[in-house]
């Protein structure tokens, strides 16, 4: 069965503060894996689609890297209006209509 | 602008009532989904829709209904057969970006939210 974990389940940092997301995958081949942000009461934003291991992608503060078993979402110098819940999804290989599987998704808090 | 919209924002039930949430898309998608958000779980997938006229159960189809006669338009049915309706109701939707390899990305509308009182 494919899941996905993401850890922490929370996570509060100051502004300026670097650190990672995780987001841990098994499934029998992958096709996409996908990190959202989602603001309270919204939904999803899409940022980054990863395909293969060794793969990275970079917007503004956020950049994405993937290896064969798990994805890190980097956050570097952190602002509060980053604060979000942080989605993963995947696609495994074989799935019908673009199913994804997802995580429960990581809330991030950023204190001024 | 092209995207996706949600009606109600917020939506109110009683017990033994059938509700219908709409969803409707201008970026001329094939694929359309369905999802429920509950505190603390991720998302889980109701119904999705390749064409028209075509849909298929997800991982929690059970006291829900879908139909896809147009393609910009995906409306769920939460019917009375659905004991524990209370939740935050994602439509997606996923087409061809034009990209090399963009066809993957399910874009989300904004949600509905369900209350049953």
């Amino acid at each position: 069965e494919d899941q996905v974990t993401q850890s922490p389940e929370a996570l509060r940092l100051q502004e300026g503060e670097s650190s990672s997301l995780n987001c841990s995958y098994t499934v029998s081949g992958l096709r996409g894996l996908f990190w959202y942000r989602q603001d309270p009461g919204k939904g999803p934003e899409f940022l980054f689609t990863l395909y293969s291991a060794g793969e990275e992608k970079e917007k503004e503060r956020l950049k994405a890297t993937l290896t064969k078993k798990e994805s890190f979402l980097h956050i570097t110098a952190p602002k509060p209006e980053d604060s979000a819940t942080y989605l993963c999804a995947v696609r495994p290989r074989g799935t019908s209509y673009g199913k994804l599987t997802f995580g429960q998704g990581t809330i991030l808090t950023v204190h001024p | 602008d092209g995207g996706i919209t949600q009606s109600p924002k917020y939506l109110f039930r009683k017990e033994g009532q059938n509700v219908t949430l709409s969803c409707e898309q201008n970026l001329n998608h094939d694929a359309m989904y369905w999802y429920r958000q509950d505190p603390g779980q991720g998302l889980r997938l109701i119904y999705y829709s390749q064409i028209v006229n075509d849909f298929q159960k997800g991982d929690i189809a059970e006291g829900y209904s879908v139909s896809r006669e147009k393609k910009e338009s995906f409306p769920l049915t939460v019917t009375s057969a659905q004991k524990n309706p209370t939740a935050f109701y994602l439509c997606a939707s996923r087409g061809l970006t034009g990209s090399t390899n963009s066809y993957n990305e399910q874009f989300f509308g904004p949600g509905t939210r369900l209350t049953v009182l």
